[in-house]
């Protein structure tokens, strides 16, 4: 059973506009989110974090929002830019220093 | 600084045959993993470690060993490689921050 779940393969958006990636997790036992970002051939690398004291982080173009009675996150990216064209996984722990429950990914296309 | 690194970056083994894939990192995080990928499936942890000489199970551990040494080295050991075990593997080092530092992935193609 996933208990971190990316329900959408693939987003395309338009160069400039909004991308929204959703995330969804099952156990109410996590309390602290993340999302990596990785290009083909490489490494993934950490993008932004949020731990259920909050429900908002902000880092520059990349926002990350957690509603925790729907046990939903998103990952908000504005303006997109064709940079940001990568697979994203979010990925949920129980406490900052534990092993981390990963999603199966999203792809992000950006069209110029 | 090298950060995270894995090698080799592609081998190719035959049913049966073993082979140790090598992971270090330089910046003394106490705490590492094996990660695999596999399409459609995400990343998959193997087996972690929180410090030298302590190593733990992950999410789909058979046919994986591992062991930690030192702080600095967390080899993965395939004793009976396996088609099933054809992967992208990767390994990650972390502190008491919010991230992990990925390596740039082993290529395993199992025959």
């Amino acid at each position: 059973d996933q208990q971190v779940k990316q329900n959408s393969p693939s987003l395309s958006v338009q160069e400039g506009r909004i991308s929204i990636l959703n995330c969804d997790y099952t156990n109410s036992m996590f309390d602290y989110f993340l999302w990596y970002k990785k290009y083909p051939a490489e490494g993934p690398t950490f993008l932004i974090s949020i731990s259920s004291i909050k429900d908002k982080n902000e880092d520059g173009r990349f926002t990350v929002f957690l509603n925790k009675s729907a046990k939903h996150l998103s990952l908000h990216i504005v303006p997109s830019q064709p940079g940001d064209s990568a697979v994203y996984f979010c990925a949920a722990s129980k406490g900052a220093n534990s092993k981390l429950t990963f999603g199966k990914g999203i792809t992000l296309s950006v069209r110029p | 600084n090298a950060g995270v690194t894995q090698t080799p970056k592609f081998q190719v083994l035959k049913t049966g045959q073993s082979m140790t894939l090598q992971c270090a990192q330089d910046m003394n995080h106490e705490y590492m993993s094996w990660y695999r990928q596999d399409p459609g499936m995400g990343l998959r942890l193997i087996h972690y470690s929180v410090g030298a000489g302590i190593t733990d199970q992950g999410e789909v551990p058979n046919g994986y060993n591992v062991s930690r040494s030192t702080t600095e080295d967390f080899p993965l050991r395939l004793l009976s490689a396996a088609p099933s075990q054809t992967s992208v593997y990767f390994c990650a080092s972390y502190d008491n921050q919010e991230t992990q530092y990925f390596g740039p992935g082993t290529r395993l193609l199992v025959l």
